[in-house]
């Protein structure tokens, strides 16, 4: 029973390009979260979807950062025309439901973006 | 807004003693509290849980204790192993949200020496 699954694990951008971040859920699971951890931090919330939904936003950057979870296939974090700032490790995590938090749900290894 | 706080960045405790992490959090609305605990180039694991209306959940060597009034919580390890050396993560949340969304703080290192 394969666990969250983010790939690539490690990702290097040059300044302005695009960085494509996927991660494959727990088998089950319909609802990603995403996270990101800047160096020195704790993890801060970016998105919480659900199949062909976004339910909360609320932590994304208002420009370059976008997500999605479609029917098929995995959710992807797209960041375009990426800056320094945005290295980072980010962190997937997938649940079974809404509100099954409780049990905490389970995180992905990550994606390191180096921004060069 | 650090609504969730680990003021100690590092704490380092010998094999088989108490180690002792602390947690202060701002926002009176969070009613349920978590703890990850994190190894390098992994992501965070789950370890252990309370909810708002328990003062002290304990699972294994792991007890969770939690001060209202003071908006403080700590997680207890005892006894102490090497392999609890990791760096250790709080987190919050509303839980009468549905978004599912965690505060993290900012995470304290525990090195346990053998």
């Amino acid at each position: 029973n394969a666990g969250v699954m983010q790939n690539p694990r490690h990702l290097v951008r040059r300044r302005g390009q695009e960085a494509r971040l996927r991660c494959s859920p727990m088998k089950g699971h319909s609802h990603v979260y995403w996270y990101r951890q800047l160096p020195e931090e704790g993890l801060k919330f970016m998105v919480y979807l659900q199949k062909e939904n976004i339910i909360d936003e609320s932590g994304m950057p208002k420009e370059r950062f976008s997500a999605e979870f479609p029917k098929e296939g995995p959710s992807i974090l797209r960041i375009q025309q990426v800056v320094r700032g945005d290295s980072a490790a980010y962190f997937c995590a997938s649940s079974p439901r809404q509100g099954t938090i409780y049990n905490g749900y389970t995180f992905g290894s990550g994606t390191r973006l180096t921004v060069v | 807004d650090q609504q969730v706080k680990q003021n100690s960045p590092s704490l380092s405790v010998q094999e088989g003693r108490i180690s002792i992490l602390n947690c202060d959090y701002t926002n009176s609305m969070f009613d349920y509290f978590l703890w990850y605990k994190k190894y390098p180039a992994e992501g965070p694991t789950f370890l252990i849980s309370i909810s708002s209306i328990k003062d002290k959940n304990e699972d294994g060597r792991f007890t969770v204790f939690l001060n209202k009034s003071a908006k403080h919580l700590s997680l207890h390890i005892v006894p102490s192993q090497p392999g609890d050396s990791a760096v250790y993560f709080c987190a919050a949340t509303p839980g009468s949200s549905n978004t599912g969304k965690l505060i993290f703080g900012q995470g304290t290192t525990l090195q346990v020496k053998p």
